[in-house]
This record gives C-alpha cells, structure tokens and sequence, in this order.
C-alpha cells in the first residue's frame, strides 16, 4: 500500500511569485486536505476536496486554491504571495463513501517565502 | 478563545515514565478525536483515532475521551527515548476539517 506522497519536498520563491503545490493521496483513498503549518503551531486547515469538487474551506483567502484530478491526487495553487506564507503545507488524503474521518498525512512541502 | 487548546511545553520525562498529554475543546458538536505525533520536519503520524468517550487502547499508547468535560488525554506507558516527538491532538465534526491543538513537545531522557 502506497502512502500519501508530496512534491516538491522543499521550495524558495520570492514574494509576488506564485507556486503549485502536489499531492498523491494513499491508495484507496478519495478525499484530499490540505493543511498549513506555521513553526511552533498545529496545523489549519485550508480545505478539502472530494470529488472533484472543493468540499469545506478555512480561513484562507481566494489567493489559495486547489484542484482534485480523476486519480485523486491534488494540487495547492498558492498566487500572490506573502511572506507569511512560509510554513510547511501538507495534504491529507482520507476516505469517504464509506468510511471515517482518519486523515493520513504526507511528509509536507516546506515552502520559504523571501 | 480557540477551538482546542494543548499546552505546549515542552515537556521532559525520564525514560521508563508515564506520560499524560491532554487537550480541552469548546464546541460540544466534535465527535471524532484523533492524536497524532509528529517528528521534526515530518508530516503528522495518526496514532490514536477514536468517536466516542471512553477509553482506547494500542500497545503502550491509551487514549482517553471525557465528552463531559470536553477534555481528551493521550497517555504513554514505559515511554522510550523514539517516543521524542510533537503530539497534536486533532478534533472534528465529521468528515472535513481536523482542528488541531498547538502540540505538545515532549522529550524523553534515556
């Protein structure tokens, strides 16, 4: 069985720039969320999608978005961006119809805003 | 006030010792309860995952939910030194979102 996978392991941009953040979600598995993590903090969460389809959001602005392709992987699309935006961002994939809300999570993108 | 609070730490224990981590929550509508340990610069691995209040145990690990008091522990027994990690008590509604506490961080000293 396949775990949940991520890539770019690591990423520097420069403020302004905007990245695509991926996801392959562990076998079996149809739901993917995606969560931020600050240094010293729990991660927030973003949002989810199921689907196809954006299924439930944080407190995150338009800026951030996020596709679910046929295979269940997922990208996170990051515009405009602010140096706050520097944290590690993992995805989570989960399954539903039927199942539960155990959430398995990659090993995270660590993103560097300077 | 947030949604889940965890003391942060850090904590330091003995090897050998019982550890007690706990977590409270405002929302009395959460209804699935999950720990999860976390190594430096790793993702979050799930360790406990339960729905209802009670008790849950797996090898050394016992996780404990109080819906009452809206107060959750995870307890580690004959701790080691690979127990060294963040801990992040995670609580949810229903499918979606997982609202985390801060992590506490905890060492173990041979």
């Amino acid at each position: 069985e396949t775990g949940v996978t991520q890539s770019p392991t690591h990423l520097i941009k420069t403020r302004g720039q905007q990245v695509t953040l991926r996801c392959s979600s562990q076998s079996g598995h149809n739901t993917v969320s995606w969560y931020q993590q600050a240094l010293g903090q729990g991660p927030q969460f973003i949002f989810q999608y199921y689907r196809e389809e954006e299924n439930g959001r944080g407190n995150f602005p338009p800026r951030f978005s996020g596709l679910q392709f046929p295979n269940y992987s997922s990208e996170l699309n990051v515009n405009a961006l602010e140096l706050d935006d520097s944290a590690l961002y993992l995805c989570a994939s989960s399954k539903r119809d039927p199942g539960g809300n155990e959430q398995f999570f990659g090993p995270g993108t660590r993103l560097t805003v300077l | 006030q947030k949604e889940v609070e965890q003391d942060p730490g850090p904590l330091s224990v003995p090897e050998g010792a019982i550890v007690s981590l706990n977590c409270t929550y405002s929302n009395s509508a959460f209804q699935y309860f999950m720990w999860y340990r976390q190594y430096s610069r790793k993702g979050p691995e799930l360790l406990m995952y339960t729905y209802s209040s009670g008790n849950k145990e797996d090898g050394r690990f016992t996780a404990q939910v109080d819906k009452s008091s809206k107060y959750i522990s995870l307890f580690i027994r004959d701790s080691q030194p690979s127990d060294s990690a963040t801990y992040l008590c995670a609580i949810s509604q229903g499918a979606q979102k997982l609202v985390f506490g801060q992590g506490t961080r905890l060492t173990i000293n041979p």
